[in-house]
């Protein structure tokens, strides 16, 4: 079947830095996303990995290896509005998402 | 980038009632649209994808009949809840796939349906 792990909930604080995991099977792969969703909103695009590696962006990387089935997310310099949901989304054979439930990030002052 | 729309951002309705909800694509035209419906603190659960000019494609344990969905041109897509009862609350959500080589969907900014 189709999987989606992550964490339900992290706690970091302001200035540090946070890494959210993901782990996904699905059936094929053409690539990884991560979104972040504040809430009542919709999710807002981040990053997309198709090949390994380490893709950075400001304070926030993603980082994926297609053999481990693994991706995660780097925020650096964690900030107040860092606060959100993050959600893991794979895309798959069909080039249909399929999300993971999210990481809630609560940012402590 | 691409702007996908959303209408109403908010619906409270009686039990009973239909509420139809629009997407639309502003900047770019979209052949394919996805519906989704987010529970609170739960992810996104797609509901079906909309197809221009032919029948949506509804996702297993989805009533096609009661969650009705037109993709009458190539920038607008509407989902019409039908007969809603109260556990069809919920917050929908549509996004399009762009142009782009990242495969990237651009999501509308989410409809609440609040059903009394």
């Amino acid at each position: 079947g189709q999987n989606i792990d992550q964490p339900t909930e992290m706690t970091a604080t302001e200035g540090a830095i946070v890494q959210i995991n993901c782990t996904y099977q699905t059936s094929g792969f053409n690539g990884l996303f991560w979104y972040q969703q504040h809430a009542g909103e919709a999710p807002t695009f981040l990053s997309y990995n198709v090949l390994d590696g380490l893709e950075e962006k400001g304070r926030f990387s993603s980082f994926l290896s297609r053999s481990k089935g693994y991706s995660y997310l780097l925020l650096k310099e964690l900030q107040m509005k860092d606060s959100a949901s993050y959600l893991c989304a794979s895309l798959d054979s069909n080039y249909q998402l399929i999300w993971g439930a999210g990481t809630k990030l609560i940012i402590k002052p | 980038g691409a702007v996908v729309s959303q209408h109403p951002s908010r619906v409270i309705c009686k039990s009973g009632t239909s509420v139809k909800i629009e997407c639309r694509s502003l900047d770019f035209q979209a052949t394919t649209m996805f519906w989704y419906r987010q529970f609170p603190k739960k992810s996104l659960m797609l509901m079906a994808t909309s197809n221009e000019g032919s029948k949506a494609t509804y996702e297993q344990g989805v009533e096609k009949d009661k969650f009705l969905i037109n993709h009458a041109s190539l920038t607008l897509s509407t989902l019409t809840v039908t007969s809603a009862h109260p556990e069809d609350s919920s917050f929908y959500i549509c996004s399009a796939p762009g142009l782009a080589e990242n495969n990237e969907q651009f999501f509308g900014p989410g409809t609440r349906l609040t059903v009394l």
